[in-house]
């Protein structure tokens, strides 16, 4: 069974910072890879999508990578502002469904 | 520009009651997802449809039932509500299983 984990669960840093959150998950084999935002009592926003075939995708200030071979994915954030601010969670297809398997999150926190 | 729409926001039943809750997405997407948030759990499959006409279980199917009314509407009914299913469920949907996903702005239930 597909296991996704990120760590950490929390991080806060100021305003301007560049960061990483990463996640980790146990089956290689795996179609694609989702970067996911949450806001406070809100749903989710895609915010990018890595397949399997890429090491990288970009979307204005962040990057995603994706390295299969050890099960590893990372969000980096540059120059980080205060409305950065929200839970990101990592997913990705699995099972014989390929429904999406999620991380429990990592809620960041931007300093002003 | 909707995207995926969720009724109710809020819903307030006591145990036994039943309730559907509607979600319809009008980007032409095959599949359509029930996902429910709780705290320490993560995001869970509830059901899933992964094209019009067809409906599956998720991890957690016990107390629900889903209907794929077409390919816009997918909705998820609790006949006899209980505690254990306070939460917040989002419904989503993608072009196909492997395919971004797009998550509506959730329903928050309380069940007393």
């Amino acid at each position: 069974k597909q296991e996704v984990t990120q760590i950490p669960a929390a991080l806060s840093v100021p305003e301007g910072e560049n960061l990483v959150l990463n996640c980790s998950f146990t089956d290689s084999a795996i179609y694609n890879l989702q970067w996911f935002r949450q806001d406070p009592g809100k749903g989710l926003t895609s915010l990018l999508l890595i397949q399997s075939s890429q090491r990288e995708q970009t979307s204005g200030r962040l990057n995603a990578s994706l390295d299969k071979s050890s099960g590893r994915s990372t969000l980096y954030i540059a120059a980080s502002q205060p409305g950065d601010s929200a839970t990101y969670l990592c997913a990705v297809p699995s099972g014989s469904a390929r429904q999406l398997t999620f991380g429990s999150g990592t809620q960041l926190t931007v300093l002003p | 520009n909707a995207g995926v729409t969720q009724t109710p926001k809020f819903q307030v039943l006591k145990t036994g009651q039943s309730m559907t809750l509607q979600c319809a997405q009008d980007m032409n997407h095959n599949s359509m997802y029930w996902y429910r948030q709780d705290p320490g759990m993560g995001l869970r499959l509830i059901y899933y449809s992964a094209s019009e006409g067809t409906t599956d279980k998720g991890e957690v199917p016990n107390g629900y039932n889903v209907s794929r009314l077409n390919k816009r509407e997918f909705s998820l009914r609790l006949e006899s509500a209980a505690p254990s299913q306070t939460s917040v469920y989002f419904c989503a949907s993608s072009v196909d299983t492997v395919s971004q996903a797009f998550f509506g702005q959730g329903t928050r239930l309380t069940v007393v």
